[in-house]
């Protein structure tokens, strides 16, 4: 089955406590992306990429970082999480040219 | 920058309605237009995928239009369930650049 897998799922934690939110497709997508949803600003891009080693900043990539060492991982890494981090995030991934764009399951992350 | 908006921001309506929803756009060189459902706490579902050569897309009881030269994509649903009821979202990628652009969304309640 066509999917996009992140993990964990739910998560709560504490000021600065370092975390990683890992990203996976079995769909051989060049392109996948972070996004955080938060009520009243929908979806906002984080990061993204186009291929291995390629990333690029979103509109918001202040206090994330990202890695792209193989074509299936997209992990998103908060070094020093605060509060204000607090969100619904989103992996996706698609084909780089007419391809849809697939979502994974999205974690609710918690940041005290 | 692609500013895209959804109106209105939530709707209900009685079961069986035929309603159409919104999705305005300002930058017209969209190279496609995606509709996407979302259920509370869950991931979004692609429901239909335009591409900038294409006017529509049917699926079952949903079509999407595409008018660049307005600005404007809408999702007809036909016969309305309650089953439909969720938040749905458009989501754009232009030629040029390598980001998508979503709107807030509207929510759709169907009134049993």
């Amino acid at each position: 089955e066509a999917q996009v897998t992140q993990n964990p799922r739910y998560l709560i934690t504490v000021t600065g406590k370092k975390l990683t939110v890992t990203c996976s497709q079995n769909m051989n997508h060049e392109y996948m992306s972070w996004y955080r949803q938060d009520p009243g600003l929908g979806l906002r891009q984080i990061y993204y990429s186009m291929n291995v080693e390629v990333t690029d900043k979103g509109d918001v990539p202040e206090g994330y970082k990202v890695s792209r060492k193989e074509k299936r991982n997209f992990p998103l890494i908060l070094e020093s999480p605060s509060p204000n981090q607090t969100s619904l995030y989103f992996c996706a991934s698609t084909t780089w040219g007419a391809g849809e764009l697939f979502f994974g399951e999205g974690s609710r992350l918690t940041v005290l | 920058k692609q500013e895209v908006t959804q109106i209105p921001a939530a709707l209900s309506v009685p079961e069986g309605e035929n309603l159409v929803l919104n999705c305005s756009f300002t930058d017209s060189a969209i190279y496609n237009l995606q509709w996407f459902r979302q259920d509370p706490g869950k991931g979004l579902t692609s429901l239909l995928l335009i591409q900038s050569s294409q006017r529509e897309q049917t699926s079952g009881r949903l079509n999407a239009s595409l008018d660049k030269s307005s600005g404007r994509s809408t999702l007809y649903i036909a016969a309305s369930q309650p089953g439909d009821s969720a938040t749905y979202l458009c989501a754009l990628r232009l030629n040029t650049g390598n980001q998508f652009y979503f709107g807030t969304g509207t929510s759709l309640t169907v009134i049993p």
